[in-house]
């Protein structure tokens, strides 16, 4: 079946550290999400991708994330300047509408 | 604004027992979608089923049954005759239609732990 490939599986940064966050979403699939899961806590939506361009975002999604699809095939999540409360696992997401397909997920520790 | 609510934080069980996770839900759209995921100790979000509201059939895929009951906004999952291979944390989510765009609300898991 195919899979959400999501790169790193774990990513250790300092705080104020930029950190990329890479997704490989399935090859035939229009929408791309970004969630989040602080340890031990539920799972938080933090954008949804479309068209190229953003459909929407939550309020955690402020302006030190962005989003882009630089190729045909990849989907990055871009923290400017990491906090410590960016901690978190965070999951890319696809769809053709419907079913959303999760990837493994990245665990960032923000040191 | 949507809301998930998964009541039980954590439930215990003895192998073969049956279980059932309770999920609640709150939106204003007549149109939406439920979700069940699990989450094993390995971390990633497993799908395990997606219904829609005009949809109220209830669901059994092998030891797995959903309990849609609109008229309580509760979309339950029955686990019958439980493993240990069930043990995980397993989330309700709900996506609405027309106000509230194409973000899942994920409620807050129930731990589940089936021991031998």
């Amino acid at each position: 079946e195919p899979e959400v490939t999501q790169t790193p599986s774990h990513q250790v940064t300092q705080m104020g550290q930029e950190v990329i966050l890479r997704c490989v979403p399935i090859s035939n699939h229009l929408y791309f999400y970004w969630y989040r899961q602080i340890l031990g806590q539920k799972v938080e939506f933090l954008v949804s991708f479309y068209n190229n361009e953003i459909s929407e975002k939550s309020e955690i999604f402020d302006d030190q994330f962005s989003v882009e699809r630089p190729d045909g095939s990849n989907f990055t999540l871009k923290i400017r300047s990491t906090k410590l409360e960016d901690s978190a696992m965070y999951f890319c997401a696809s769809s053709l509408g419907g079913k959303l397909f999760f990837g493994s997920g990245t665990q960032l520790s923000v040191l | 604004a949507q809301k998930v609510t998964q009541a039980q934080t954590e439930i215990s069980v003895v192998e073969k027992e049956d279980v059932t996770l309770d999920c609640v839900y709150e939106t204003r759209d007549t149109t939406y979608y439920l979700f069940w995921y699990k989450q094993p100790p390995s971390g990633e979000l497993v799908f395990l089923i997606r219904r829609n509201s005009f949809d109220e059939q209830n669901e059994i895929s092998g030891r797995y049954s959903w309990n849609f009951q609109k008229s309580t906004s509760s979309f339950n999952f029955t686990i019958t005759a439980s493993q240990v291979v069930d043990s995980a944390v397993y989330f309700c989510a709900l996506r609405g239609g027309e106000t509230s765009g194409s973000r899942l609300t994920f409620g807050e898991g129930t731990q589940l732990t089936v021991n031998p």
